[in-house]
């Protein structure tokens, strides 16, 4: 199974800076087979970017993802209050499709 | 408005049996295949089955195969997750997840979750 590592653990950042999460996968993943979720406390995950750099419904274009093989980045340009959440890479190129353990943003 | 609910979470001992329904609105849900991800306390997320629209394929991760089963009812516009000789570390809060396409498709909606413990 590929092996999802996500870095920082945790992100000290304050509103209006520029975040970059880092998600590096244990053998090479599709660019096409890459997303990003985010998960605010008690709520559920929510799809924000796949195909390495592709935003979902709704997502605003703060958000922007990067990367092949096995390095991705999640950017996003100017955090907004609601940013602060923990953020999950996921690959669902090979089987069992597996999540990174999650990077925390947390207000500074 | 796409909707997932999800429910029948609960206490159950070691090696007990429970049955998870994840009731489906706001989409043509016969058309769409369907996950479990589950999420342990204070732990990130890990995919638990894999069922599409027609109920065939159908995956589980290793972890699960052969105690848990997978179903729908299209007709009903629910999906079901039977969950047999639990372990203590099934405990999780557990999402359906609408998957856009194939299983090599992201899970672009999620219900709130229902939570799993199992203690004795």
């Amino acid at each position: 199974e590929i092996v999802l590592t996500q870095s920082p653990g945790t992100l000290s950042l304050s509103p209006g800076e520029r975040a970059t999460l880092s998600c590096r996968a244990s053998q090479s993943v599709s660019s096409s087979y890459l997303a990003w979720y985010q998960q605010r406390p008690g709520q559920a995950p929510r799809l924000l970017l796949y195909g390495t750099s592709t935003r979902a419904t709704g997502i605003p274009d703060r958000f922007s993802g990067s990367g092949s093989g096995t390095d991705f980045t999640l950017t996003i340009s100017r955090l907004e209050p609601e940013d602060f959440a923990v953020y999950y890479c996921q690959q669902y190129d090979n089987s069992p499709n597996t999540f990174g353990q999650g990077t925390k943003l947390e207000i500074k | 408005e796409v909707q997932l609910v999800e429910s029948g979470g609960g206490l159950v001992q070691p090696g007990g049996s429970l049955r998870l329904s994840c009731a489906a609105s706001g989409f043509p849900f016969s058309l769409y295949s369907m996950s479990w991800v589950r999420q342990a306390p204070g732990k990130g997320l890990e995919w638990v089955s894999y069922i599409s629209s027609r109920s065939s394929p159908i995956y589980y991760t290793d972890s699960v195969k052969g105690r848990f089963t997978v179903s729908r009812d299209n007709a009903k516009n629910s999906l079901f997750l039977q969950m047999n000789s639990l372990r203590a570390e099934d405990t999780a809060v557990y999402f359906c997840a609408r998957t856009s396409g194939n299983h090599r498709t992201p899970f672009d909606y999620w219900g709130q979750g229902t939570l799993l413990t199992v203690s004795s």
